[in-house]
Parts: C-alpha cells; structure tokens; sequence
C-alpha cells in the first residue's frame, strides 16, 4: 500500500448526502484508477485518469464523479445519484504508458444508511 | 463488466500442500495479472504473463497461460497459513486502457 493514501479508512454518510473519496500518491505515477468492490466479489471500474485534466468513465460510472487537477490527486465523489452506494472502494495507480502492473491503496469501506 | 471467472470460489487445503487456481476469459489479451487480496486490505501484485508466454514462475507461484481455451492457472506450492487470502486474475485486454478483474478465488490454509 505504501505510496497511496486513501482516507478515511471507514466512512458513514446518511443517504441523499454526496460524500468525497480521497486518493493521494507520491509516486509520481500518471494513471490513477478508482474500483468498486462488493462482498464476495471482485473489483468493478467506476472511473479512471491516464494524465493530469483528463479521465474516463469506467463500467459503473452511473452516481458517481471525479477529479485529475493534480497529477498527486485523484478524487472520488459519490453521489445521491448512487442508488446502492455501501461497499468498499479500492484505488489504484500505474506509472504510464509501456507499464501493466497496478499498485493499490488500502481502500476506504462506505456505508450509506 | 467481468470478463475474468476465477474457479474454484473458495478453497481449503492443509498447510504443504499446493494450491490451484484456474481463471478463464472471453476476449483478446495482452497479458494477464494475478493479485493477492488479504481481507479489508487492497490489493498487491503477484505475476504477470504475458500473451506470448505460456509459463511463468516466481518463488512458490506458477503460472500458466493458455490463450487457445482463454484460461490461465495459478498454483501455490507448499503453502503457508499467511497464503491465506484471496486471489484475482486480471485481464489487460486489447483495446482498453484498464484492468478487468475476476470474481477471486478465496484461499484458506489451515495451519
């Protein structure tokens, strides 16, 4: 996990509230992902950025929206667009072009009530 | 969408003994990834195949790629009672920028 920060670690929101996902590297990587994962399952693309000012809808982008101004940050933000927002949410990053390996945060779990 | 189906679900085996897991894809490839996932944790990489590889190895892992039946296998030898996690292939597919990751396998190691 070293090198990706993701916080808090647990969050609570009441539904109808929007809530802000952090994400912060100092590997000066380019690419920065955010996944969504449910119990029991695996990892689902919500949205990801391949340089600074610059991203793309995932597979489940529908609820949420995101962020590049700086090529440190990466944040998410879920929406009361979301209709089943509780699960636990996973960032990643990857150095650039020619590379494959992603490196992830420990992840943020959400609970929406 | 899931493009990766990892079998068997879940997995239970003795301490020594060696672990298989079997992942199977639907599209072209460029390589395929496999990671580790501790409960809660995120997730760290393991190995990298590449398309044009059939076989790769490091340490006790062991991976395998058959491109013709769309599958790969990931094998653990002697395992340890710190294997015990779950496991995900993730396909790097021709044609788009990101990942897509399995369902997992969970393994537990009874020491």
């Amino acid at each position: 996990d070293g090198g990706i920060t993701q916080s808090p670690k647990y969050l609570f929101r009441k539904e109808g509230q929007n809530v802000t996902l952090s994400c912060e590297q100092n590997l000066n990587h380019d690419a920065m992902y955010w996944y969504r994962q449910d119990p029991g399952q695996g990892l689902r693309l919500i949205y990801y950025s391949q340089i600074v000012n610059d991203f793309q809808k995932g597979d489940i982008a529908e609820g949420y929206s995101v962020s590049r101004e700086k090529k440190e940050s990466f944040p998410l933000t879920v929406t009361s667009a979301q209709k089943n927002p509780t699960a636990f949410y996973l960032c990643a990053t990857k150095p650039g072009h020619n590379t494959y390996e992603q490196y992830f945060g420990p992840g943020t779990r959400l609970t929406v009530t | 969408s899931q493009q990766g189906e990892e079998d068997p679900q879940a997995l239970s085996i003795q301490e020594g003994e060696n672990a298989t897991m079997n992942c199977s894809y639907k599209t072209s490839i460029n390589n395929l990834q496999w990671y580790r996932q501790n409960s809660g944790r995120g997730l760290v990489h393991l190995i990298l195949i590449r398309s044009n590889e059939r076989e790769k190895h490091s340490g006790r892992l062991r991976v395998t790629l058959d491109t013709s039946k769309k599958s790969s296998s990931l094998l653990i030898t002697a395992s340890r009672a710190a294997d015990t996690a779950s496991y995900f292939c993730a396909t790097d597919r021709t044609g788009r920028r990101a990942l897509t990751f399995g369902s997992g396998t969970r393994l537990q190691v009874q020491p």
